[in-house]
Formats: C-alpha cells, sequence, structure tokens
C-alpha cells in the first residue's frame, strides 16, 4: 500500500485555469505538508497542516490555498495559474511536528504531481 | 544568505569511488540534520538523520554533522550505479514545523 499517495501525478493546464492537487496518507500521521520543487530542484515548503489546522504558511501567493478536510487528507487548490507556478508539487506527513518534544519526526514524501503551466 | 546551502554538482565519480557530499547552513539553533535521497521523478526519501554533532553510520553511508562549523556531511562507501541520484540536506526550521533543505547534489555512478 502506498504511503502518500497524491493524484495526479501530472497536469498539464493553461494559464488562467484553476486546478487541484489531492493528497492522502494511510499511516496515520497528525501532520502534512506541501512543498515545491522548482526546476533546479529546490524544494521549499509552502504549507503545513497538523490535525488539519494550518500551522505554517509559507511566503505564497494566495492563489494557492490549501484544504484539509480530515486528518488523512490535504490538498491544495490553485487560482488563476500562472507559468511560473509549473513545478513538482510534493506532498508530504509525519507523526506530529517535526522536532517534537526533542524527537526528531521522519517526513515521508509523496510522489509529486508535476504540473506544466503553458 | 541562504539558510542551507549545497553544491548542486553534477557529481560523476566511477563505481567503488567514496562520495563526499557536502553542506553547510547558517542557524546555529539547528539541531536536526538530514539527508535525503531523489531518484528520478520520485519523492525524497529519507537516508539518515543525525542530532546536533557526532557521526552516524548505516551501511556504506556515514553522516557527519561538525557544528562548530556549520557543516554537514555525507559519505558514501564503495558507490554504487543505483546510488545514482540527488542527494538533499535538510534541517528542520526552530519551531520544528518545516524541513529547509538545500539545493541538492547530482550523483552519478557510472559501471
Amino acid at each position: 500500500d502506498t504511503a502518500v499517495s497524491q493524484t495526479p501525478k501530472y497536469l498539464v493546464t493553461q494559464m488562467g485555469n484553476d486546478k487541484s492537487i489531492k493528497c492522502e496518507q494511510n499511516l496515520g500521521h497528525d501532520t502534512m505538508y506541501w512543498y515545491k520543487q522548482d526546476s533546479k530542484k529546490f524544494l521549499k515548503i509552502m504549507f503545513s497542516y497538523n490535525n488539519k489546522e494550518l500551522i505554517i504558511n509559507e511566503t505564497v501567493p494566495n492563489r494557492f490555498s490549501p484544504k484539509s478536510p480530515d486528518k488523512a487528507h490535504l490538498n491544495l487548490h490553485i487560482n488563476s495559474l500562472e507559468l511560473g507556478d509549473s513545478a513538482v508539487y510534493f506532498c508530504a506527513s509525519s507523526q506530529a511536528r517535526l522536532a517534537s518534544g526533542g524527537r526528531w519526526r521522519e517526513q515521508y514524501f509523496g510522489p509529486g504531481t508535476r504540473l506544466t503551466v503553458t | 544568505q541562504k539558510e542551507v546551502e549545497q553544491d548542486p554538482g553534477p557529481l560523476s565519480v566511477p563505481e567503488g569511488a567514496i562520495v563526499s557530499l557536502n553542506c553547510t547552513y547558517s542557524n546555529s539553533a539547528f539541531q536536526y540534520f538530514m539527508w535525503y535521497r531523489q531518484y528520478s521523478r520520485k519523492g525524497p526519501e529519507l537516508l539518515m538523520y543525525t542530532y546536533s554533532s557526532g557521526n552516524k553510520e548505516d551501511g556504506r553511508f556515514t553522516a557527519q554533522v561538525d557544528k562548530s562549523s556549520k557543516y554537514i556531511s555525507l559519505f558514501i562507501r564503495d558507490s554504487q550505479p543505483s546510488d545514482s541520484a540527488t542527494y538533499l540536506c535538510a534541517t528542520n526550521n526552530q519551531a520544528g514545523t518545516a524541513l529547509i533543505f538545500g539545493k541538492g547534489t547530482t550523483l552519478s555512478v557510472s559501471s
């Protein structure tokens, strides 16, 4: 069974469209994340949710809106897509926060969604 | 200055070589240091992590942290073609809410 899954795997769309990416984890983890990896492979945190609550929101355009319907799901909705949004988006999860009570929590990544905006 | 700096390479070595991958970080408050491996078109997977300074060994892999110089290293002994991937160093932000990654070093091991 896949631990962290994302759909779709590939997404090609035109500028100005609205699209969503879905993420599900079956690990029973409390915390889920969205990362963006640009063409130079730089991986940067976008959002983090803990028990369905937003706990981190990096400097991301408000065209990006995460939604967590339950602990196992974290979706990413993107409005008015722009060329610069083309990237690979990774969902990840961990048990509780990454460094809780002095203990490191491993983070598991999904396979990624390759978004191309034309 | 970026919080975590990593030479992107690429790095090409013959099979059996010892590989040294390195990162530097800027914030002395960082405590946990990780190495992730990412194969082409896949998600990153945790390879090793260390807490504070010191060495950690796992098979052919050794992770080393020198907090005095803010330097993180990953050594791969007897490198194999299957080690060909991008290696990302990372640390957790002070709040422990997210990982901060280096840019990744792309390694190619030829047989």
